[in-house]
């Protein structure tokens, strides 16, 4: 079965850093693109970023682009979400997701890890 | 970017109806439309991808038809279960972009 656990969520203060994680098993996770796509309180679905399966193509929201980096360890099966200079915009629970394919391109996403949830508010 | 609009934004049926949920794309996205159910607390879960293939496990009450800029997802008998917010998404290109989700609650 695939799974997806995202972790490394919390409250941070506006400004400040958070690393997420998304342990992933049961499927060949070097095989597959990945994404975050988060959700605001009681809103709907934005995507954040997404990583190729070998990490040479990647791409960001323009809301996030210059703040946020993706990355993936393939021997850990891991996937991250290095989040720098949060806003009060940034709260939301953040979810990793799993691409039909390697690349990054023309993806739907499925399965969904849990979430984790981010709270930027001093 | 491309826009993707819902209609309607919420809706009220019973168990049974025939429900219809329609969504639009700000230009042609060819077949790159997919479909997900998200449950309150729960993670979307996918339904339709490119526009009208089912999702291994999803009932055969759900489907999706459309291409260009109109697509249709819908759910042939309602089932208490299926009461839900939907959203289309597309991925025809960078960045991926999600409808405002239709509510769907019981009449």
């Amino acid at each position: 079965e695939v799974q997806l656990v995202e972790s490394g969520g919390g409250l941070v203060q506006p400004g400040r850093s958070l690393r997420l994680s998304c342990a992933a098993s049961g499927f060949t996770f070097d095989d597959y693109a990945m994404h975050w796509v988060r959700q605001a309180p009681g809103k709907g679905l934005e995507w954040v970023s997404g990583i190729s399966w070998n990490s040479g193509s990647i791409g960001y929201a323009d809301s996030v682009k210059g703040r946020f980096t993706i990355s993936r360890d393939n021997a850990k099966n891991s996937l991250y979400l290095q989040m720098n200079s949060l806003r009060a915009e940034d709260t939301a629970l953040y979810y990793c997701a799993k691409a039909p394919a390697h690349t990054v391109t023309s993806n739907w996403f499925d399965p969904w890890g849990q979430g984790t949830l981010v709270t930027v508010s001093s | 970017d491309i826009q993707m609009t819902q209609s309607p934004s919420s809706l009220s049926a019973s168990v049974g109806d025939r429900v219809t949920i329609t969504c639009r794309a700000s230009q042609s996205i060819s077949s790159y439309l997919n479909w997900y159910q998200q449950k309150p607390g729960k993670a979307p879960k996918l339904l339709i991808y490119a526009a009208s293939s089912l999702q291994s496990g999803v009932p055969s009450r759900f489907s999706g038809s459309g291409s260009g800029t109109d697509f249709t997802l819908t759910i042939s008998s309602l089932q208490p279960e299926d009461f839900a917010t939907y959203y289309c998404q597309q991925s025809y290109s960078t960045p991926p972009t999600f409808g405002p989700g239709t509510k769907v609650d019981i009449k």
